[in-house]
């Protein structure tokens, strides 16, 4: 079946790691995108690639690394620079009709 | 920049009743997508229903509608016949055609009772 993967599903990560989320689609979708969701405040764009080898910064793209060496994967680094990054991780991709399809999500947890 | 306003944090229902929840958005431009998402308890994503600005009549999926009123920028979400399952988060979200990403609202979460 066609769709995204996400992993892990919890990630947990000690005060100034760098950590990786993985994303994965088969999609055939050119464009994908990093969502970070946090209580009462919806989902907030980190990072989004409208193609190969190309991304570009969302609105809170601060702390936040991405890669998009393969049209089926686009990773989130989340560095140490990153100050508060406990929050729920949504990776979506989008053919070309504007609908998005979403991943399950990774919780990540400074600890 | 665009915005999407949800001003219900949270709202509930009782089952089989009906209930509408609002969104209004921001945007200069004429031509557009609106969108709303369910966000159950699994957290997984589900698009509910999408509608495109230049098509006058509401979209409808099921027991879910629109009401759709580009003057006001305004986009509300009907459920006829409130099911336990509908309990969730409801995003309301906007792009538009020459846009790069989806805008999302705060959400409301939805608490369906028996």
């Amino acid at each position: 079946d066609g769709g995204i993967t996400q992993s892990p599903k919890y990630l947990f990560r000690k005060e100034g790691q760098n950590v990786t989320l993985s994303c994965e689609q088969n999609l055939n979708h050119d464009a994908m995108y990093w969502y970070r969701q946090d209580p009462g405040q919806g989902l907030r764009l980190i990072y989004y690639s409208q193609i190969v080898n190309d991304f570009q910064k969302g609105d809170i793209a601060e702390g936040y690394s991405v890669s998009r060496e393969k049209k089926e994967s686009f990773p989130l680094t989340v560095t140490s620079a990153q100050k508060n990054p406990t929050a729920f991780y949504l990776c979506a991709s989008r053919p070309g009709d504007y609908g998005y399809t979403f991943g399950s999500g990774t919780r990540l947890t400074v600890v | 920049a665009q915005t999407v306003t949800q001003s219900q944090p949270e709202m509930s229902v009782q089952e089989a009743e009906t209930v509408t929840l609002s969104c209004t958005y921001d945007t200069s431009e004429n031509n557009y997508y609106l969108f709303w998402y369910k966000q159950p308890p699994s957290r997984q994503m589900i698009l509910v229903i999408r509608q495109e600005a230049y098509k006058q009549q509401n979209a409808t999926e099921n027991r879910f509608s629109v009401n759709f009123q580009k003057a006001a920028k305004s986009f509300s979400l009907k459920i006829s016949d409130s099911q336990l399952g509908d309990t969730a988060m409801y995003f309301c979200a906007f792009i538009n055609l020459a846009g790069y990403a989806l805008n999302f609202g705060k959400g409301t979460s939805l608490l369906v009772t028996p």
